[in-house]
């Protein structure tokens, strides 16, 4: 079974700091996804990796940056937290376009 | 535009009772169709998907979805509900113009209680 996981399930950050989210797949999958998941707005993409140090911005990529030194791994950065961007944060991986993506269990943040 | 519109916030159904969650798309050209579903406190699971062939999909758990191309909608469906079923159900569509990223546009999200 694939499995994606996420470093944190629950995460409490004051506003100006930097947060990071990390994301682990096993499946050596090329894509990983950084979404947000709140209520009534179904999930919003953030940042896209298709490869190593390959990203692309998603639709809502402002106040967010990622990093992907490995295959496995893909981290989302909050250089400054703003009560804005609490959220549920979901990791994403998937082999190609047509697949399925395989989510990571989330990361509930709260930024006060 | 392409969008995904899941109709209903809310489905109640009663146990052992068929159920339909609905969704609608607009895409240019042949659409990539998913649906995934996210009990509480936990990641979606996927649990179907049509790229092309037969209308009607057949997924995890029981579930179903059918595609209509005229009616531009892609509903998921269960023969009879169970109280396990109650979840937050999410429909979505690749995006066709997105190049490498293949994302998927998601609808809102439609949550399903099955009463016992």
């Amino acid at each position: 079974d694939v499995k994606v996981t996420q470093s944190s399930r629950y995460l409490v950050k004051r506003t100006g700091e930097k947060v990071f989210l990390e994301c682990v797949q096993d499946m050596d999958h090329e894509n990983m996804f950084w979404y947000r998941q709140d209520p009534g707005l179904g999930l919003r993409l953030i940042y896209f990796s298709y490869d190593v140090k390959m990203k692309e911005k998603g639709d809502i990529p402002e106040g967010y940056s990622v990093s992907r030194e490995k295959k496995e791994r893909f981290s989302l950065i909050l250089e400054s937290a703003s009560t804005n961007q609490t959220s549920m944060y979901l990791c994403a991986s998937r082999t190609g376009t047509l697949d399925e993506q395989y989510f990571g269990p989330g990361t509930r943040l709260t930024v006060t | 535009a392409q969008s995904v519109a899941q109709p209903e916030d809310q489905v109640n159904v009663a146990e052992g009772n068929p159920l339909t969650v609905k969704c609608t798309y607009s895409v240019s050209g042949n659409p990539y169709l998913f649906w995934y579903v996210q009990y509480p406190n936990r990641g979606l699971q996927f649990l179907l998907k049509y790229i092309t062939g037969d209308n009607l999909v057949k997924g995890s758990y029981g579930f179903e979805a059918e595609f209509n191309k005229s009616q531009t909608s892609f509903h998921l469906k269960k023969p009879s509900a169970l109280v396990s079923d109650s979840a937050l159900y999410f429909c979505a569509v690749r995006d066709r113009g997105s190049g490498n990223t293949g994302k998927l546009i998601f609808g809102q999200g439609t949550t399903l209680q099955v009463k016992p």
